[in-house]
This record gives structure tokens, C-alpha cells and sequence, in this order.
């Protein structure tokens, strides 16, 4: 099956600073890698995804790359502000099979002021 | 619309309880997904379903049993309850999981096996 590694699991940034978190998958098939926020006690919510047709999306001050190749995608936080502070998950789904997601293990990222 | 919606917010049980966690959402997604959560973990899927009477195991479902009789409702059942399975339980819906996978969270359940 998909195996998901994520890191770092802390990152601490000044405010200002821009953040990456790495994520790497092992599954060939997975084409579709989305990036969750979860904010102290809830859910977590989808703050941008990329497809594997894809190599950089945007969206304002979030960006997240793909390189098909190595297997491995990464979230960019640029002028991180405090209220980013959170924890962030990668995922990837693989289009093999029953098309579930496998997610990392989360990146709790702080922004201090 | 409410989205997601999940209850309880918190319960603690005792060994061998059995207990609901209810899931609803009022998006008219076909699949629908439980998540649990342990610290410092990523989301493990307990189960999930694809529509109306088909639910199928994820990664983690020993100790769980899931029915899918409506579109908006996806109830977790646990049995006998153990401390292992201490958590926080996620449901979650998407309209589908190719073509548009964005998958919608609920609040939560934080359970507590004592």
C-alpha cells in the first residue's frame, strides 16, 4: 500500500518567514495530493491540492510543488502570519484500486509574532 | 448548509461499552469516510463508503462496524469497547473520490476508554 512520510513534524518561523513542509509517497499510482490546516480542535480543511498532470499550484501566499519523479510534494507558506500557526497534513490518493487516501503525520507549524 | 455534523463531542466510556458515533451531512456527497486520530499521528481510515448500502474496511477497522442506509447518515459502531481505541474520530464526505476529491471534516469526537 501507499506509505506517506511528512517533515519536519515541528517547524517554528518568525513571523515575516516563509515555511515548507516536505512530504514523500511510494506509490506510482497516487495522483492526487491535497493539503489540509487543522486548527486546535477541528477538523481539518483543505487548503489547496495539485494534481499529478501538475507541477506548482497557487493560491496568494500558499504554494505547493510536485515532482512525479522523486515522489515527493511540498507546501510553501510565504509572509507567514501568526493565525497560520497549525498543524498541516499532506495526503495521496492512488488512482490503484479502491482510490483511498493515505496522510501523513502532520507538521505543526508555529508562527511567533 | 451545516456541512458535516458529528455527536457527540466527547464521551467517556468503560471497557466493553458499546457505543454510536453519528455522522450527517447535508451535501448530497456520495461517499462518506471515518477517520481516527491519534496524537502525534496522521488520520487513519476506519472505514468508508461509496454510497447507500456499500461500505467497505480501510486501513484500521478491527473493533468497528459501519452501516450506510441513507445518503446523508454514516453511524460508527463500536461493540466492546477497549482503551486502544482512545481518539479522536473524523468523518468526512466528497462528491466523489476521482473527479472532485476534496473531502469535507466534521468537528470531531474525542472518546475516552477507561
Amino acid at each position: 500500500g501507499e506509505n506517506v512520510e511528512q517533515h519536519p513534524s515541528t517547524l517554528s518561523v518568525q513571523e515575516g518567514d516563509s515555511a515548507v513542509i516536505k512530504c514523500t509517497y511510494s506509490d506510482s499510482a497516487s495522483n492526487y495530493f491535497p493539503w489540509y490546516k487543522q486548527e486546535l480542535g477541528k477538523g481539518p480543511q483543505l487548503i489547496i491540492d495539485i494534481r499529478s498532470n501538475v507541477g506548482e499550484k497557487k493560491d496568494q501566499r500558499i504554494a505547493v510543488t510536485l515532482n512525479k519523479t522523486a515522489k515527493h510534494f511540498s507546501l510553501h507558506i510565504t509572509e507567514t502570519q501568526p493565525e497560520d500557526s497549525a498543524v498541516y497534513f499532506c495526503a495521496a490518493f492512488s488512482s490503484g484500486g479502491s482510490y483511498i487516501p493515505t496522510f501523513g503525520r502532520g507538521t505543526s507549524l508555529i508562527v511567533h509574532p | 448548509n451545516a456541512g458535516v455534523t458529528q455527536t457527540p463531542k466527547f464521551r467517556i466510556l468503560k471497557i466493553g461499552q458499546s457505543m454510536t458515533l453519528q455522522c450527517t451531512q447535508d451535501m448530497n456527497h456520495n461517499y462518506m469516510y471515518w477517520y481516527r486520530q491519534d496524537p502525534g499521528m496522521g488520520l487513519k481510515l476506519i472505514y468508508y463508503s461509496v454510497g447507500a448500502g456499500i461500505t467497505d474496511k480501510g486501513e484500521v477497522p478491527n473493533g468497528y462496524n459501519v452501516s450506510r442506509s441513507t445518503t446523508e447518515d454514516f453511524p460508527l459502531r463500536l461493540e466492546l469497547a477497549a482503551p486502544s481505541q482512545t481518539s479522536v474520530y473524523f468523518c468526512a464526505s466528497s462528491y466523489s473520490q476521482e473527479f472532485y476529491n476534496e473531502q469535507f471534516f466534521g468537528p470531531g469526537t474525542r472518546l475516552t476508554v477507561l
